[in-house]
């Protein structure tokens, strides 16, 4: 079946550094690959999508990449902030299939 | 506007209850979701309605029940409620064919059951 890879988090920064979570899927077909974000107390947002090998996602300054040799959709930040933290979570569908596949989720905790 | 909204946001109830959660979207999709959340924060599907018919029913106790009355709507009911059915509900909606079937999620109702 499908199966989305994510890091054990929590993955703990302080401002201004660097971010990268770690995804990576296995898919029965030909998937559509989604970061979303969860902030504290509140409900699943879309933060970027790509649909087709090589698509870039991006958006508030995340990318993610479709890399379909290495199967992965990594989410990468250049420089996180305080309001960035959350929970974060890679998912996959089939297209025709309808349900999302998730990932465990990445804990984003990012100091001051 | 709110695309996805779902009511209540808490729900707090004793074993044996039967509750229902209500979806909405305005969204003009035409496919609709459950999914639950447990405690590690997996996240998995329950249910899928399309044009208020069932397309997806995954492996959830039969004391779940959804009904779509329209394409806009698409309610929870819980029969007999379990310590295990503890969980935050998530709703969401999509329109097939478009934006790669882009799902967009409600805020989610957290039940707690006691």
């Amino acid at each position: 079946g499908d199966s989305v890879t994510q890091m054990e988090g929590p993955v703990t920064l302080s401002e201004e550094a660097c971010l990268t979570i770690n995804c990576t899927y296995t898919a029965t077909g030909y998937p559509s690959l989604f970061w979303y974000v969860q902030y504290p107390g509140e409900g699943l947002q879309l933060l970027l999508k790509a649909t087709k090998a090589d698509d870039k996602g991006s958006n508030k300054g995340f990318e993610a990449t479709y890399r379909k040799e290495t199967t992965s959709f990594h989410l990468e930040k250049g420089s996180v902030q305080v309001s960035d933290s959350a929970v974060y979570f890679c998912a996959l569908v089939i297209t025709g299939r309808r349900a999302l596949t998730f990932g465990s989720g990445t804990r984003l905790q990012v100091q001051p | 506007d709110t695309a996805v909204s779902q009511t209540p946001k808490y729900l707090v109830t004793q074993m044996g209850n039967d509750k229902s959660i209500k979806c909405e979207q305005n969204l003009g999709h035409d496919t609709m979701y459950w999914y639950k959340q447990d405690s590690k924060k997996f996240l998995k599907i329950m249910f899928s309605y399309n044009n208020k018919e069932l397309i997806i029913n995954e492996t959830v106790p039969n004391r779940f029940s959804p009904k779509s009355p329209d394409k806009a709507h698409l309610n929870l009911h819980i029969n007999s409620l379990e310590l295990g059915d503890s969980a935050v509900y998530f709703c969401a909606s999509s329109q097939v064919g478009q934006g790669s079937d882009t799902q967009y999620f409600g805020p989610g109702t957290r039940l707690t059951v006691l």
